[in-house]
């Protein structure tokens, strides 16, 4: 069973667009949600992170909207650039537990 | 300030011959470690984790195995590599404390 599904697996947007990512998890237990974001031959780097006391966090031009009910959270990239482009990873985890369960990730091209 | 290392960066290594992958990291103590594999093009798929000294945890059944010898160190292994082995290793690390995830810069192996 598949604990979080990521989508779109890619995506290309202009530059100055707004990027969206979606992910869904399955359990309710989860209460950190990161996303991370991997240029070619790194590591992903953590990006920013919500729990689900808030509905929304934001930082710089990155935004992760959280909606508790329908079990859904998202990245939203604003004003996107070509420096952007990378793959983004959500994933899931829960306090004083050992395990993170990934989404498939999604291959962002921001076109210059 | 943490620091996670991870070497080689990249390995070729033929079908058969035995591995050894090292992580280290500095700046904390008792960090729960983690190996993960990413095929190319592929998501996040967890190996291993520890969270103490001697303790090991197998997500996945294959010929691989880890090790932690010492608090900060952490080593994959595997006595036969197979064609399949092939991809990017991921070393990353967590504060039993906290739900941040931080990871190193990879390992490429290719198995010939």
């Amino acid at each position: 069973q598949q604990q979080v599904k990521q989508s779109p697996q890619s995506l290309i947007v202009q530059k100055g667009g707004i990027s969206i990512i979606n992910c869904a998890y399955e359990n309710t237990a989860f209460d950190y949600f990161p996303w991370y974001q991997q240029f070619p031959g790194k590591g992903p780097a953590l990006l920013i992170a919500i729990r689900p006391d808030v509905s929304e966090k934001k930082e710089g031009r990155f935004t992760i909207s959280f909606n508790k009910s329908a079990k859904q959270f998202s990245l939203h990239i604003m004003d996107s650039q070509p420096g952007d482009s990378a793959t983004y990873f959500c994933a899931a985890s829960m306090h004083n537990f050992n395990k993170f369960y990934f989404g498939s990730g999604t291959k962002l091209n921001v076109k210059p | 300030s943490q620091t996670i290392h991870q070497w080689p960066a990249t390995l070729v290594q033929p079908v058969g011959s035995p591995l050894s992958l090292e992580c280290t990291v500095e700046g904390t103590s008792n960090p729960n470690l983690y190996w993960y594999r990413q095929a190319a093009g592929r998501g996040l798929q967890l190996l291993f984790y520890s969270v103490g000294i001697g303790q090991i945890s197998s997500e996945v059944p294959q010929n691989l195995s880890a090790s932690r010898p010492q608090d900060r160190q952490f080593i994959l292994s595997s006595k036969k590599l197979l064609l399949s082995d092939s991809g990017f290793y991921l070393c990353a690390w967590r504060r039993p404390s906290s739900y941040e995830q931080y990871f190193g810069p990879g390992t490429r192996l290719t198995v010939t």
